[in-house]
This record gives structure tokens, C-alpha cells and sequence, in this order.
């Protein structure tokens, strides 16, 4: 089955201590990218990456890195959360070329720090 | 950023009413998606277009791309209680250089759908 997962999917954490959220893909995809949902924002996007190795920031990457070491994977690292971090996180990814290829999302990773 | 401008922001309907959520852009639009999210849940995916003037339906809800493909409806004809939740648009633009081929996103339309 296709499908893109998160973990941890709920997590409360403290101030400054660093955490790591994984996003694993089954479809060898190209395109990765993770978002966070605030209210009244939408989706904003973090990083993206398109391919390994290929990573660059997207609307809102304060405070977070990513690395892409393999295709399937794309991590999302807080080095030092704070508590303005906390929101809801979403990993997507899909293939690449062609504007009508599915993008799948993972369930989402509730995040909160204080 | 918000390069997709979505409206209304949230809206209020009778059981059985209609209602419409739009989604403006200022710039042509590849592949506009409509997604349905109930709070604080995964996205459901509703819709994909692509080509200017296409319509699309699932059950009693239809999107509508226009035909400059800058602007996207999305019709929930006699609305339930199960159509309550959040709706958002996404569209590819390459424009934007922080984007990366993925989605951009509005805002959101919150829908509640009184019984």
C-alpha cells in the first residue's frame, strides 16, 4: 500500500530539548517536502526536497533542518524546540514531473513544546 | 506566503443548504487540489485539476477550474453534517522559488454545518 508515515504522531517535549520527527515513503519518490497547520494559516511549507541530497527551504524553515541521506526518508530535526513549534505537522511527498501526479500526505505529527 | 487566497475564511450553513468556497490566484495555476481535513486530522484528498474549464464531482461535492485557470470553486450541494471540517486548497506554481514542486496552500475555509 502507498502511503507516507510519520512518528512520532503525538508528542509534548520541552523547551530546547532537540527532537527528531521521521517521514518514511514506500512510492520512491522524488519530492518531499513537510508543512506545519496553524490556525488560520493553512499549510505553511517547511523544507522540500527534491531528490536526495537536494534540499532547500521553503516559506517558513526557522528553527528546523532536514537532510535527505536516502530516498525514502526525510526527517524533520528541531534542534531546539521552543514553544512556538508547537503546531501540527504534516510530511508529503511525490514524483516527479508532471503537474498531475498524486501527492500523498502522512496522518501528522501533533507537536507541542513547553 | 499566501500566494492562494481562499475565502469565505470560515462559514456557517443550515443542514440542506448550498454553499461555495473559492480559491484565487494572481497567476495561472498546474494542478489545483482540494483537500478536506477534519481538525486536527490527515488530509483527505477530494479533487485534482488541471485544465482550465474543467468540473469534477464526487457524491455532492463539485470543483470547478475556470478557464484562465487562475481561480477554483468548490460547490457542496445540500450540505450535512458530515461535510463539516476544514477545506483546503493546493496548487503547484512554480513560480514561487520556495515551493520545490510541491503543494502551495491557502488558508483554509473552517465549515459548519448547523442540524
Amino acid at each position: 500500500e502507498a502511503q507516507v508515515t510519520q512518528n512520532p504522531r503525538y508528542l509534548i517535549t520541552v523547551t530546547g530539548k532537540k527532537l527528531t520527527v521521521t517521514c518514511s515513503q514506500n512510492m520512491n519518490h522524488e519530492y518531499m517536502s513537510w508543512y506545519r497547520q496553524d490556525p488560520g494559516l493553512g499549510l505553511r511549507q517547511i523544507y522540500y526536497s527534491m531528490n536526495v541530497e537536494v534540499t532547500d527551504k521553503g516559506d517558513v524553515p526557522e528553527g528546523y533542518k532536514v537532510s535527505r541521506k536516502e530516498k525514502r526518508n526525510f526527517p524533520l530535526i528541531l534542534e531546539s524546540p521552543s514553544p512556538n513549534q508547537t503546531s501540527l505537522y504534516f510530511c508529503a511527498s511525490r514524483k516527479h514531473g508532471g503537474s498531475g501526479n498524486t501527492i500523498y500526505f502522512g496522518e501528522g505529527s501533533w507537536l507541542t513544546v513547553v | 506566503s499566501q500566494e492562494l487566497e481562499q475565502s469565505p475564511q470560515s462559514l456557517i450553513v443550515q443542514e440542506g443548504k448550498n454553499l461555495t468556497i473559492n480559491c484565487t490566484s494572481s497567476k495561472t495555476l498546474y494542478g489545483l487540489y482540494w483537500y478536506k481535513q477534519k481538525y486536527g486530522e490527515g488530509l483527505i484528498f477530494l479533487m485534482m485539476l488541471q485544465k482550465g474549464g474543467e468540473e469534477k464531482s464526487h457524491e455532492k461535492i463539485t470543483a470547478k477550474l475556470d478557464e484562465k485557470k487562475q481561480q477554483s470553486s468548490l460547490h457542496i450541494t445540500a450540505s450535512q453534517p458530515s461535510h463539516a471540517g476544514i477545506y483546503l486548497c493546493g496548487a503547484l506554481m512554480p513560480w514561487v522559488n520556495n515551493a520545490g514542486n510541491m503543494l502551495t496552500f491557502g488558508g483554509g475555509t473552517r465549515l459548519m454545518v448547523k442540524p
